[in-house]
């Protein structure tokens, strides 16, 4: 049950996009379209993003999408905003009926 | 609107027990799977176990296998998480959701709504 990868952080300037990775294997994010999202601003409780790899939920911004290549998963953010510094994570359901989660990747709006 | 309320959290001796619940409501909760997820301190998810609309199908990360057991009381509302044998790498905030769900009783995979966690920590 090892993490799937994120880098620990990425920023950019208001109005920028960026691009979070997570890299898991074909036991996890490879197998299945079950890759998930969630945003989690500090002292908060996580918020589902994004569901089966590129869907958004009611009430999310089309600014959030995702997608899928591989054993990769993908978040790209655009048009960022001061309210999308938070702490990210992306979540897998795996073949061996448990669930991985991302090591996490800080956003910073410079 | 949906609710999930955590209790039970606290400061437990290594060795000791510890049971968590998670109140629901605004929704049909016998329709859900529900899970719990950990977070330590300035670490990130993880999750910790699953248990199904019905009751019947649970499913445990292996750390925690044969220590914590979780259960639900669908006319209670209320989730549960035994936790025995506690650990010092135990020690987290809990945090229970509930699994999304388009037809009763098949999996969806993502968490729609998450409480706002519960703190253990376990420390002589």
């Amino acid at each position: 049950q090892s993490a799937l990868t994120q880098p620990p952080s990425v920023s950019g300037s208001p109005g920028q996009s960026v691009t979070i990775s997570c890299t898991g294997t074909s036991s996890d994010v490879g197998s299945y379209n079950r890759v998930s999202w969630y945003q989690q601003p500090p002292g908060t409780a996580p918020k589902l993003i994004i569901y089966e790899v590129s869907n958004r939920p009611s009430g999310v911004p089309d600014r959030f999408s995702g997608s899928k290549s591989g054993n990769t998963a993908s978040l790209t953010i655009s048009g960022l905003q001061a309210d999308d510094e938070a702490d990210y994570y992306c979540c897998s359901h795996t073949s061996g009926s448990t669930y991985v989660f991302g090591t996490g990747t800080k956003v910073t709006v410079l | 609107q949906v609710q999930l309320v955590e209790s039970g959290g606290g400061v437990v001796q290594p060795g000791r027990s510890l049971r968590l619940s998670c109140a629901a409501s605004g929704f049909t909760f016998s329709s859900h799977a529900v899970h719990w997820f950990r977070q330590g301190p300035g670490k990130g998810l993880e999750w910790v176990a699953t248990i199904s609309n019905d009751g019947n199908r649970k499913y445990y990360r292996d750390s925690v296998k044969g220590r914590f057991t979780i259960s639900r009381d669908n006319s209670k509302n209320t989730l549960y998480l035994q936790m025995n044998s506690l650990r010092g790498e135990d020690s987290a905030v809990y945090y229970c959701a509930r699994e999304n769900v388009v037809v009763i009783g098949t999996p969806t995979f993502y968490f729609d709504h998450w409480g706002q966690g519960t703190l253990v920590t376990v420390s002589s």
